[in-house]
C-alpha cells in the first residue's frame, strides 16, 4: 500500500530555534498534503492543507508565520515551526491524499514529537 | 460542515469480551467516506477500513466488523474477542467530496483498554 514517510520521528530543541518537519509519499504522488497537531488525550487537529506548487491553506487559529509550509514537489511537504516556544511541544503528524485505485485515500505518516525545552 | 460524534471517551474491557464503538457524523454531501483508524500508544495511526456513502454493505474482518447505517448516520465498529493487543485510541473520520471537502474531519476518539 501507499507509504508516507515523517522525519524526525522525535526532536527535542531549544527555546527560539526553529525546527523543520519531512514528509514524504514513497510509491505515490501526492498533490495534497495535510499537516496535523495532536495533543495528549485529544483528537488530531488539522493545522493546514497543502497543495503542490502552491500556498498552504491554514485552518482557523493557526499562524502561517509560525507554522510554514512548503510543498515543493508532488513528494515531499515540509512544516518548519519557527521560533519555537514550549507551548508547541506537541505531536505532529502529516498525511498524503492518495487518488490510486488502490489507495485508502489518506496515508499517515508516523508522527514527529516535538519537544521545546 | 462535518462532524463526527465518538460520544465514548473511554472503555475498559477484559479480554475475549466483544465491545463496540460507536461513531455518528453529520454532513450534507451526498458523496462521503467514513474511516477507521487505530492509534496504538507509539503515535502512528493505523488505517481499519474506509467506506463510501454508496456502500452500505457491513464488513468484516477477522475480528472486526463494521456497520454502517445512513439511516441513523452511524458507523459503528465492533472488535469480537478482545485481546491486550487491541488496546489503543480508536479515531472515526469522515471526508466530502470535492474541494475543502477532502478535509479529513476526526471524532474526539475512543481509548479502548483490553485488560487480561
Amino acid at each position: 500500500g501507499a507509504v508516507v514517510s515523517q522525519h524526525p520521528s522525535r526532536v527535542i530543541c531549544k527555546s527560539g530555534t526553529s525546527v523543520k518537519i519531512e514528509c514524504r509519499s514513497l510509491d505515490f504522488q501526492a498533490t495534497t498534503m495535510f499537516w496535523y497537531r495532536q495533543f495528549p488525550k485529544q483528537s488530531l487537529m488539522l493545522m493546514a492543507t497543502s497543495n503542490e506548487g502552491s500556498k498552504a491553506t491554514y485552518e482557523q487559529g493557526v499562524e502561517k508565520d509560525k507554522f510554514l509550509i512548503n510543498h515543493a514537489s508532488l513528494t515531499l511537504s515540509t512544516l518548519t515551526v519557527t521560533s519555537a516556544h514550549p507551548e508547541d511541544s506537541s505531536f505532529y503528524i502529516c498525511s498524503a491524499r492518495d487518488v490510486t485505485p488502490r489507495g485508502y485515500g489518506y496515508t499517515f505518516g508516523s508522527g514527529t514529537r516535538l519537544t521545546v525545552v | 460542515a462535518q462532524k463526527v460524534t465518538q460520544a465514548q471517551t473511554e472503555i475498559s474491557v477484559v479480554e475475549k469480551e466483544d465491545v463496540t464503538l460507536d461513531c455518528v457524523y453529520e454532513t450534507r454531501d451526498t458523496t462521503y467516506y467514513l474511516f477507521w483508524y487505530k492509534q496504538p500508544p507509539s503515535g502512528e495511526l493505523v488505517f481499519l477500513i474506509r467506506r463510501n456513502s454508496f456502500d452500505e454493505q457491513n464488513e468484516i474482518s477477522g475480528r472486526y466488523s463494521w456497520n454502517f447505517q445512513k439511516s441513523t448516520s452511524s458507523f459503528n465498529f465492533t472488535i469480537t474477542a478482545s485481546q491486550v493487543v487491541d488496546s489503543a485510541v480508536y479515531f472515526c473520520a469522515l471526508s466530502g467530496s470535492g474541494g475543502s471537502n477532502y478535509k479529513l474531519t476526526f471524532g474526539k476518539g475512543t481509548l479502548l483498554t483490553v485488560n487480561p
